[in-house]
């Protein structure tokens, strides 16, 4: 059975740092694209990026560019989604997902993170 | 805002059909794929490529393209079909990913 467990609800600080993390079973972790969707509150599903953990080729949207980092370890069948300095619109849930194609067709996601940033 | 386009919000009665649409440039040269999320809930693929249903989804849905316009086709709606719809392809560079604004459907 294919599953993506994501690490679990975060309470930061404006200008803290975080890392989240999306882990993968039950398939070829090296094989499937793993995507990173934003949906801040009450609002629609937005893309923010995407690695092939087989060789790290990594795809972000322009409007996350320089925003966050993705990541993957493939040793642990891991993918991560980084922030150096939150700010509060950072605030959302994040969910990732798999494909077996590049930038769309997201077969299998995760149950999501919720990402809290307040003074 | 996005470079897909959806409608806010769409109603049906029970066991009518209803199509849901997403337009954008980029449909004229990619498929778009299609997913359901219910409140509280993580999005469920329900569509994609040409028209290709996932294992598990009800073949009352299906998915069509012309031109810049994708839409999903539900034959049938049932009252758990009530939920959000979102499509997603490729963006106009076709270099990253995009989602659509999303879709309300409220089944009556």
């Amino acid at each position: 059975e294919v599953q993506l467990v994501q690490s679990g609800a975060e309470v930061k600080k404006p200008g803290e740092s975080l890392k989240i993390s999306c882990k993968g079973s039950g398939y070829s972790f090296t094989s499937y694209w793993i995507g990173w969707v934003r949906q801040m509150p009450g609002k629609g599903l937005e893309w923010m990026g995407i690695i092939y953990p087989g060789d790290s080729d990594t795809r972000y949207s322009p409007s996350f560019q320089g925003q966050v980092t993705i990541s993957a370890d493939k040793s642990i069948s891991t993918a991560y989604l980084q922030w150096s300095s939150l700010k509060a619109s950072d605030t959302a849930m994040y969910y990732c997902a798999s494909s077996h194609s590049p930038l769309v067709d997201f077969d299998y996601w995760g149950q999501g993170t919720l990402v809290t940033v307040s003074s | 805002s996005s470079e897909l386009t959806q409608d806010p919000a769409v109603s049906v009665a029970l066991g009518q059909t209803v199509r849901i649409t997403c337009q954008g440039d980029s449909l004229r040269s990619y498929y778009a794929s299609w997913y359901q999320q219910k409140p509280g809930q993580a999005p469920v693929l329900v569509i994609y490529g040409k028209n290709n249903r996932p294992s598990g989804i009800p073949d009352r849905f299906s998915g069509s393209s012309s031109g810049n316009t994708a839409s999903l086709t539900i034959t049938g709606a049932q009252a758990e079909d009530e939920a959000d719809y979102y499509c997603n392809s490729r963006d106009s560079s076709g270099n990253h990913g995009v989602f659509g604004g999303g879709t309300k459907l409220t089944v009556l």
